[in-house]
């Protein structure tokens, strides 16, 4: 079964610091990872994919299939960075959803 | 992107009746969309998957006499809460996807349903 999980619920950064938000995920076959970002009142959007390889607002994620990983990092944190962060897997558009993580940046 | 549009974006509804929510795909045309059911501080959870033009298929342990997804057309899918209960209140939220492979998916701004 397909399985993913953020270990944090918050994560609270003074603008310019680094971002790292965890995800850990379980799948058979090959996955399919994805970082959504959900900004306050607004809809959910997808911010990257790992079969893209591309940094999105500063953002990027490496899968690391050893350890079952897909975490988000981003060098220098904004403020507008502040927002819901979910991960997410699965295939042709059918997700599963982590928890989330609400990263809140401070001036 | 593409626009995926939810009414109503709020609904009150008294227990025991029905209520319906729309999910259109503005600008392209979806043969699947997915309904997913959010609790407070909690994740999406996957309802069920609508495709145009056959019966929705439904996650382990979601009712689908409860929950009647039609999806008639390749713009429109619908889902309908019936008898609604208050342990029903919660916030609904579709995608839908263009045909094809590992397209991306597009959320609606979903939806709040509250049963009193």
């Amino acid at each position: 079964a397909q399985r993913v999980t953020q270990p944090e619920k918050l994560l609270s950064v003074f603008k310019g610091a680094p971002v790292e938000l965890k995800c850990n995920y379980s799948y058979s076959g090959s996955p399919e990872l994805f970082w959504y970002v959900q900004y306050s009142r607004q809809r959910l959007q997808l911010l990257l994919r790992h079969i893209s390889r591309e940094s999105i607002k500063g953002f990027t994620a490496d899968l690391n299939k050893g350890e079952t990983s897909f975490h988000l990092k981003k060098p220098f944190a904004q403020e507008e960075d502040s927002a819901m962060y979910y991960c997410a897997t699965g295939a042709n558009s059918k997700l599963t959803f982590g928890k989330g993580i609400t990263l809140s940046v401070r001036p | 992107g593409a626009v995926v549009s939810q009414h109503p974006s709020r609904v009150i509804c008294k227990s025991g009746t029905s209520v319906k929510i729309e999910c259109r795909s503005l600008d392209f045309q979806a043969t699947t969309m997915f309904w997913y059911r959010q609790f407070p501080k909690q994740s999406l959870m996957l309802m069920a998957t609508s495709n145009e033009g056959s019966k929705a298929t439904y996650e382990q342990g979601v009712e689908k006499d409860k929950f009647l997804i039609n999806h008639a057309s390749l713009t429109l899918s619908t889902l309908t809460v019936t008898s609604a209960h208050p342990e029903d209140s919660s916030f609904y939220i579709c995608s839908a996807s263009a045909t094809g492979q590992n397209t991306e998916a597009f959320f609606g701004q979903g939806t709040r349903l509250t049963v009193v």
